[in-house]
């Protein structure tokens, strides 16, 4: 079983619609989760953090169930420049992040 | 002020032939991590350096190894190179207190 799993997608959604990533994680000792975008060909930057008692920043908002050991992310008003790659990170130390393979999100006009 | 640099963008080796990628780190920062993405995959961790010293290890074989530097940027080494080593190399950087790693562009890496 792999450390952090995600559906790869694509998600294919058209502009303004709410679309939902979700990633569950294997390790419960983990202490820190992410998510990460990535565009095509680019490195990955970070998108937030999630906080157990879930986080919002403008159309994006995060959740983490530790007792599930399940992360989500949910982007609202979805923009054609949402398109991209959505990466689950979990962290059990500082030195070392665990990814997720990523869901494919596509915003179409 | 500059992000993670690294270098060079892009390279093409041999089976059996060695590289070495580069990285200097975000300014400020005295953490680096060397990451391997393969085409579909998420980033996994290789290793990470501090002070000079490997501090962490991925499950990656001997062949890769690592090299920090007093000014804090690092090296990647790849010996006895596989077809299976293509791939994107990040390099990532943090101060020693902080949580939050930031990527460089990475090096793609084609092995013929």
């Amino acid at each position: 079983r792999k450390e952090v799993e995600q559906d790869p997608g694509p998600f294919n959604v058209p502009e303004g619609a709410t679309v939902a990533f979700n990633c569950t994680y294997s390790n419960s000792a983990s202490q820190s989760f992410f998510w990460y975008r990535q565009d095509c060909r680019k490195e990955p930057k970070l998108l937030m953090s999630v906080y157990s008692s879930g986080n919002e920043d403008g159309r994006f908002t995060a959740q983490l169930n530790r007792a599930s050991q399940y992360i989500s992310l949910l982007i609202r008003d979805s923009k054609l420049s949402d398109s991209a790659t959505y990466l689950c990170v979990v962290n059990y130390n500082t030195d070392k992040l665990i990814f997720g393979t990523g869901t494919r999100l596509q915003v179409f006009p | 002020d500059a992000g993670v640099t690294q270098s060079p963008t892009h390279l093409i080796k041999t089976r059996g032939q060695q590289v070495t990628l580069r990285c200097s780190p975000k300014s400020g920062h005295d953490t680096v991590s060397w990451y391997q993405q393969a085409l579909g995959q998420g980033p996994q961790f290789i290793f990470q350096y501090y002070e000079e010293e490997e501090r962490q290890r991925g499950n990656f074989p001997d062949r890769f190894s690592g090299h920090q530097f007093p000014n804090y940027s690092s090296e990647l080494n790849v010996n006895a190179l596989l077809l299976g080593d293509s791939a994107l190399y990040l390099c990532a950087s943090r101060t020693s207190g902080g949580e939050t790693q930031y990527f460089g562009p990475g090096t793609r890496l084609l092995v013929l």
